[in-house]
């Protein structure tokens, strides 16, 4: 069955720093998607991505926060300056839409930020 | 915000019939009623979707109220590796202006399968 991965498992980072999450979607998807998850708190929207451009982003996904897809197989997601707030797990998405709608999203495992 | 509502949790014996409810009372003509589960904090995981008649596929059952303001998750027999949190969402399946496809999770049901 394909999959959605995402590398690193797990990023430690300082306050300040800058941070790329990896992901690799499933291959013949075109809408990507990031969501996080604060440790104990519901999985949140942050942004998706359609034919090199954001197509949506929520109210966390601030200039701090962009997207890339520097190729035709990564997927990537980078916090400029790291606050102690964005310690949380981030999911890659990808998904298919078809004449019969969207199809079912797949989320990669996470990556686990900890900002110290 | 979710635009749906689940009991925060419930436990079911292994080996039986789990029934997850959810209301979804404002829902539109254009929205189906998708259900992920979240194990442990890995990814969420697609179980079923349906827009009003009931769906079955290998992981689950989905049963939808005629008026569609409430449907079902039923995993017929349940088993120590389906504690979760199970979400319901409903989302609106085709691309109209504005729809990116994004899935709003609320706080899900939190179910416990017990031997």
């Amino acid at each position: 069955e394909p999959e959605v991965t995402q590398t690193p498992s797990h990023q430690v980072t300082q306050m300040g720093q800058e941070v790329i999450l990896r992901c690799v979607p499933i291959s013949n998807h075109l809408y990507f998607y990031w969501y996080r998850q604060i440790l104990g708190q519901k999985v949140e929207f942050l942004v998706s991505f359609y034919n090199n451009e954001i197509s949506e982003k929520s109210e966390i996904f601030d200039d701090q926060f962009s997207v890339e897809r520097p190729d035709g197989s990564n997927f990537t997601l980078k916090i400029r300056s790291t606050k102690l707030e964005d310690s949380a797990m981030y999911f890659c998405a990808s998904s298919e839409y078809g004449t019969g709608g969207w199809y079912e999203q797949y989320f990669g495992p996470g990556t686990r930020l900890t900002v110290t | 915000d979710a635009k749906t509502t689940q009991p925060t949790s419930m436990d079911c014996a292994e080996g039986r019939a789990a029934n997850l409810p959810c209301n979804h009372s404002t829902i539109s003509g254009n929205e189906y009623v998708y259900w992920y589960r979240q194990i442990h904090s890995q990814g969420p995981q697609y179980i079923i979707h349906g827009l009003k008649n009931n769906e079955t596929n290998e992981m689950a059952s989905l049963i939808i109220t005629e008026d569609r303001k409430s449907s079902t998750l039923i995993l017929p027999h349940a088993t120590l590796r389906d504690t979760a949190v199970y979400y319901c969402i409903v989302r609106e399946l085709l691309l109209p202006s504005g729809n990116t496809g994004k899935l709003i999770f609320g706080q899900g049901t939190t179910l416990q399968v017990k031997p």
